[in-house]
C-alpha cells in the first residue's frame, strides 16, 4: 500500500520560509513515471497544484509560484521536500503531498498523504 | 491557465436518487494524442481528494461503478445513479493537459 506522510512545522512567521518534507513508503521512489508532487489547499477553499519531481531531480512547477518555489529529493530516504520562501498570510494552507504518475500515456494524482496545516503568523 | 467551472455549487441528494455534477474547461482538454485529460475527484470530510474518475469516464482502482463520467472537448459530467451516505463531500474537477494542472472550484453533495 503506497502511503505519504508530510512532516514539517505547523507555524511559520511571515517573510520566511515554509519547509516541508514527504516520507514515501509502499513504492519504489524512483519508478519510470512517477513523479512527486505538492498541492495546496486554502482554508475552506479549493485545490492549488503546486509542483512536481522527478526522482532524478527535474522539477515542474506552477508559474503563478514558481519565484518562492523550491522541491528537492533525498532518494536515500524515500523522501521529497518543499520550501516556500517569502511566505505571508495568503500562504496558509493544508500542504498535501501527492503521487503523480505519468507514463504510457496516462497521467493523474492517484495517492495523497493525510495533509499538513501550515499557518502563517507572528 | 485552464479555468475549470463546476456547477453547480452545491447538491443536496435523497440516497438513492442520481446526482450530476458539470465541469466545463476553458479550452479543450483533447490532447493531439487523443486522449482527453480531464479528471474526477472526491474530498470526503477530514480527508485528502481521492480520485474517482480519471481521462473523462475511465474509473480509478476500487471505485463502484455508480460513478460515471462523460464528456468531451470542454464540457463534462459526472453521475452518480444512485447516492449512497458514503458518497457525500466534496466533488473536484481536474485537467492535467497544460501545467498548470487546475482544479474546478468544488461541488458539495449532502445527503437529504
Amino acid at each position: 500500500q503506497v502511503q505519504l506522510q508530510e512532516s514539517g512545522p505547523g507555524l511559520v512567521k511571515p517573510s520566511e520560509t515554509l519547509s516541508l518534507t514527504c516520507s514515501v513508503s509502499g513504492a519504489s521512489f524512483i519508478s519510470h513515471g512517477y513523479y512527486w508532487s505538492w498541492i495546496r489547499q486554502h482554508p475552506g477553499k479549493g485545490l492549488e497544484w503546486i509542483g512536481y519531481i522527478y526522482y532524478s531531480g527535474s522539477t515542474f512547477y506552477n508559474p503563478s509560484l514558481k519565484s518562492r518555489v523550491t522541491l528537492s529529493v533525498d532518494t536515500s530516504k524515500n523522501q521529497f521536500s518543499l520550501k516556500l520562501s517569502s511566505v505571508t498570510a495568503a500562504d496558509t494552507a493544508v500542504y498535501y503531498c501527492v503521487r503523480y504518475y505519468d507514463n504510457d500515456g496516462y497521467r493523474y494524482f492517484d495517492y495523497w498523504g493525510q495533509g499538513a496545516l501550515v499557518t502563517v503568523s507572528s | 491557465d485552464v479555468v475549470m467551472t463546476q456547477t453547480p455549487l452545491s447538491l443536496s441528494v435523497t440516497p438513492g436518487q442520481p446526482a450530476s455534477i458539470s465541469c466545463k474547461s476553458s479550452q479543450s482538454l483533447l490532447h493531439s494524442d487523443g486522449r482527453t485529460f480531464m479528471y474526477w475527484y472526491l474530498q470526503k470530510p477530514g480527508q485528502p481528494p481521492q480520485l474517482l474518475i480519471y481521462e473523462v469516464s475511465n474509473r480509478f482502482s476500487g471505485v463502484p461503478d455508480r460513478f460515471s463520467g462523460s464528456g468531451s472537448g470542454t464540457d463534462f459530467t459526472l453521475k452518480i445513479s444512485r447516492v449512497e451516505a458514503e458518497d457525500v463531500g466534496v466533488y473536484y474537477c481536474m485537467q492535467s493537459i497544460q501545467n498548470p494542472h487546475t482544479f474546478g472550484g468544488g461541488t458539495k453533495v449532502e445527503i437529504k
